[in-house]
């Protein structure tokens, strides 16, 4: 049963600390994706990835690390110098190598500050 | 800069009626469009696409429609059930571009 898991469910973060939400997929898929979606506005990406060792910036990086050391993972760090890390995170994956495909989203992690 | 827009935050509907969502957007660039549905505390589900090359495209009660001279395109939902009430974003990308652009979404009310 192919699909993307995101860890944890929710999460709290106190002020200073850096935190790594999980994404795995197991669709074999190249391209993965990070996005923030803050109450009453569409998604905003913070990072991509293409292919295993290569992510790049989105719109909203700032405050954000990723890494892609697997195919199948692609863990998203809000760091301390995110001032405003309260939203709920979606990860998502597609096959872009065969042209125009959707993206398949995770159920998503909720962050707040304790 | 909103490059894809969703003017409408929220439709309310009749079960069995038609739910029409609608979506505008100002790059001509984009050439590739998406609808997605989204409940509660759950990721975004893909519902339908559209290319630039089309004008319509069917799959069973969901129909979308683009109107590439109004940068407009809409979602028909016939028949709207129950199940349908949630939040519906629309997306669009260029050519080569792995970015998605997303609308905010307009959360759909069936009524029994």
């Amino acid at each position: 049963d192919g699909g993307i898991t995101q860890s944890p469910k929710y999460l709290f973060r106190k002020e200073g600390q850096n935190v790594t939400l999980s994404c795995e997929q197991n669709l074999n898929h190249d391209a993965m994706y990070w996005y923030r979606q803050d109450p009453g506005q569409g998604l905003r990406l913070i990072y991509y990835s293409q292919i295993v060792n290569d992510f790049q910036k989105g719109d909203i990086a700032e405050g954000y690390s990723v890494s892609r050391e697997k195919k199948e993972s692609f863990p998203l760090t809000v760091t301390s110098a995110q001032k405003n890390p309260t939203a709920f995170y979606l990860c998502a994956s597609n096959d872009r190598w065969k042209g125009n495909q959707p993206q398949h989203f995770g159920d998503g992690t909720r962050l707040s500050i304790l | 800069d909103q490059q894809v827009k969703q003017n409408s935050p929220s439709l309310s509907v009749q079960e069995g009626r038609i739910s029409i969502l609608n979506c505008d957007y100002t790059n001509s660039m984009f050439d590739y469009f998406l609808w997605y549905k989204k409940y509660p505390a759950e990721g975004p589900t893909f519902l339908i696409s559209i290319s630039s090359i089309k004008d319509k495209n069917e799959d069973g009660r969901f129909t979308v429609f683009l109107n590439k001279s109004a940068k407009h395109l809409s979602l028909h939902i016939v028949p709207s059930q129950p199940g349908d009430s949630a939040v519906y974003f629309c997306a669009a990308s260029a050519r080569n571009n792995y970015q998605l652009i997303w609308g905010a979404g307009t959360k759909l009310i069936i009524k029994p």
